[in-house]
């Protein structure tokens, strides 16, 4: 069964409005999770890496403001795209290193974000 | 950017193997080869992973060469389920690593 969960699997949302997505570790801790960013067509583009407790890593080019990223808790990492606009309609997944795995790393199911 | 080499994209008729090629010259002596496949509008799964011996489990075996410079992704035998896009990446083992991923092979399983 799934190990990472994604919440929700799709939204839609108009311009101008933010909408959060969660993503969460079954039955482990995930003192570290990363977010990406997938465009049709393409693959997938690492956007951060989420720290429990602590300030988000930003890959270059990704706006820290725009996408907010809370990891509050050891098995709760939330992403809030703010002031959403259609060219953030995306396909964005997380993941999370599985410690009894080997800490091989598992992904979510994805979130489907449409901006109307 | 992404480590690997990979083919854009290859054919396999249902039933029979498909062996997934990538090529990794640059790779380090820590870091291990990973396979994932993405299906259509899903997340990445997981399929297998090795550092220099070669691996099997109910998915797939991973034959890496001696060298470790290049890897072969073998589904024994490929159903139409298995068509996706199948990503080859390299990374360390660490708690804190993440993946970086390549655009990897699209496998079309045929009847």
């Amino acid at each position: 069964g799934a190990v990472v969960s994604q919440h929700p699997s799709w939204v839609i949302c108009k311009s101008g409005t933010s909408v959060k997505i969660e993503c969460r570790s079954l039955d482990f801790q995930a003192t570290t999770m990363f977010w990406y960013r997938q465009f049709p067509k393409q693959s997938l583009m690492l956007m951060a890496t989420s720290n429990e407790g602590s300030k988000a890593t930003y890959e270059q080019g990704v706006e820290k403001d725009k996408f907010l990223i809370n990891h509050a808790s050891l098995t709760l990492s939330t992403l809030t795209v703010t002031s959403a606009h259609p060219e953030d309609s995306s396909f964005y997944i997380c993941s999370a290193r599985v410690p009894s795995s080997g800490n091989t790393i598992y992904f979510g199911e994805g979130s489907w974000l449409t901006v109307v | 950017d992404a480590k690997t080499t990979q083919p854009t994209s290859m054919d396999c008729a249902e039933g029979r193997a498909a062996n997934l090629p990538c090529n990794h010259s640059t790779i380090s002596g820590n870091e291990y080869v990973y396979w994932y496949r993405q299906i259509h509008s899903q997340g990445p799964q997981y399929i297998i992973h090795g550092l220099k011996n070669n691996e099997t489990n109910e998915m797939a075996s991973l034959i890496i060469t001696e060298d470790r410079k290049s890897s072969t992704l073998i589904l024994p035998h490929a159903t139409l389920r298995d068509t996706a896009v199948y990503y080859c990446i390299v990374g360390d083992g660490g708690s804190q690593g993440n993946l970086i991923f390549g655009k990897g092979t699209k496998l079309s399983v045929k009847p």
